[in-house]
């Protein structure tokens, strides 16, 4: 079990660039998970999967942010362009069922748009 | 909606000492709770779940016991090590809001020897 590849690992950027964040969920994982971490609000849900499919993007916090998922072993995440106050930790998480089995989470992506 | 509160940190412990990490949820219904952990550089793990009232979840020796009554599931450990320090973080699973989790900010732990 390889777990949840996210790639690139660190991203540096400037303001205004756009930016691709790509991960690869477990295999057979139907469910996978877009979340973002900074020090002042925590862990923020932006959006979430079912078999490709978004459900909920409630959480994405403007036109700038994109997710996709084209197939069951890949989705991105870009933001276009990229602000300064985007610089957090991306993370993707990936699970299997509708039950309360664990999310697995990538070692996410640091972005720092300077 | 669902919410999930955690003491701040960061919180200093000498090894060996007793840990408690408070956690307290706003939710309807009968929601799952869960800890996760985080170490250094890496994504989050789960540390232990409970799925119903009075569930105790326990995992390398730390505990949550779900309380109902106080919305409560706070993390205890009777003696820390150097290697639990990392950031916890409290989270629930409602089936009110689909399958995603509703995470705490997190606590940090230093264990210092």
């Amino acid at each position: 079990d390889a777990g949840v590849i996210q790639s690139p690992r660190h991203e540096v950027t400037e303001m205004g660039q756009e930016v691709t964040l790509r991960c690869k969920p477990i295999s057979g994982h139907d469910y996978l998970f877009w979340y973002r971490q900074t020090m002042m609000r925590g862990l923020e849900l932006l959006i979430y999967f079912n078999n490709n499919v978004p459900i909920d993007d409630s959480g994405m916090p403007e036109d700038r942010f994109s997710a996709k998922m084209p197939n069951a072993s890949f989705s991105t995440l870009k933001i276009q362009p990229s602000e300064p106050r985007d610089s957090a930790v991306y993370f993707c998480a990936s699970r299997t069922g509708q039950g309360v089995l664990p999310l697995h989470f990538g070692n996410g992506t640091r972005l720092t748009v300077t | 909606g669902n919410s999930v509160t955690q003491m701040e940190g960061p919180v200093t412990l000498s090894e060996e000492a007793f840990l408690t990490i408070n956690c307290t949820y706003t939710a309807t219904g009968y929601p799952s709770l869960f800890w996760y952990v985080q170490y250094p550089g890496e994504g989050l793990q789960l540390l232990l779940k409970a799925t119903k009232a009075d569930d105790k979840g326990s995992n390398k020796g730390f505990e949550a016991t779900y309380r109902k009554e106080t919305t409560s599931f706070h993390l205890e450990k009777g003696s820390v090590q150097v290697s639990d320090s990392a950031v916890y973080f409290c989270a629930l699973r409602n089936s009110n809001s689909g399958y995603a989790l509703n995470f705490g900010k997190g606590t940090s732990l230093l264990v210092t020897p």
